[in-house]
């Protein structure tokens, strides 16, 4: 069975600084994607990056990039330069090949980023 | 992506009502996902739903307690039935074309209180 975890239950980073949000995955297909969205508290999920289990190389937007380690199944967020408004949840997120598209979500993790 | 209107916002409603929300997306899409998140926990899906079929169901999750309706291929809704104070959550739609590899973007939600 398909099984998405984030063990981080909340971090903390200060201004400016990078931060590693945690994202463990399991499944046995080999076709699957891994998403990060952001959820801050007014409530939307917004999307923020996307990785396919045939990328070579790792995902990056902006200030966003997924460090893709294909042999450990793990797809951590990474932040460069953190902002005040980057304070929100993180969900890590999971389609796979067999499926009709949807996704499944990690747990998520709270960021809270200090001035 | 696809802009994707969902109503309402949020509601609060008594208990041993019902609620219809709307999503309504700008172009024809295959799929339509509904998706509950309870407070404080992460996104469970509730049902998959296709033009000119039954929606399909995730474990959990019946037909009674939430009917879902998708007359044509911009837009559905979900109906939460009886309400009871556990069904208080946001409730949050994603249009999908069924492949893995093509991130889900959501409505704003519908922040559903039952008192």
């Amino acid at each position: 069975a398909q099984k998405i975890t984030q063990t981080q239950p909340g971090m903390f980073v200060q201004e400016k600084e990078a931060v590693t949000l945690d994202c463990t995955y399991d499944t046995s297909d080999p076709s699957y994607g891994l998403f990060w969205y952001k959820q801050p508290s007014s409530g939307e999920m917004i999307f923020l990056i996307y990785q396919g289990s045939y990328d070579q190389q790792n995902a990056t937007e902006g200030r966003y990039s997924l460090n893709f380690q294909k042999a450990r199944k793990s797809a951590n967020l990474v932040i460069s330069a953190s902002q005040l408004g980057d304070s929100a949840m993180y969900f890590c997120a999971m389609s796979f090949g067999g499926s009709q598209g949807n996704l499944i979500f990690g747990k998520g993790t709270k960021l809270s980023v200090k001035p | 992506s696809a802009v994707i209107s969902q109503k309402p916002s949020r509601d609060i409603c008594q208990r041993g009502t019902s609620l219809t929300i709307q999503c309504q997306v700008d172009s024809q899409v295959t799929m339509m996902f509904w998706y509950r998140q309870q407070p404080g926990q992460s996104l469970t899906l509730i049902a998959t739903a296709n033009q000119g079929s039954e929606a399909t169901y995730e474990s959990g999750f019946v037909i009674d307690k939430f009917p879902i309706s998708r007359p044509n291929l911009t837009f559905s809704t979900l109906t939460v039935s009886n309400m009871s104070p556990e069904d208080s959550s946001i409730y949050l739609c994603s249009p999908g074309q069924g492949s893995y590899n093509s991130p889900l973007h959501f409505g704003n939600g519908t922040r559903l209180t039952v008192t």
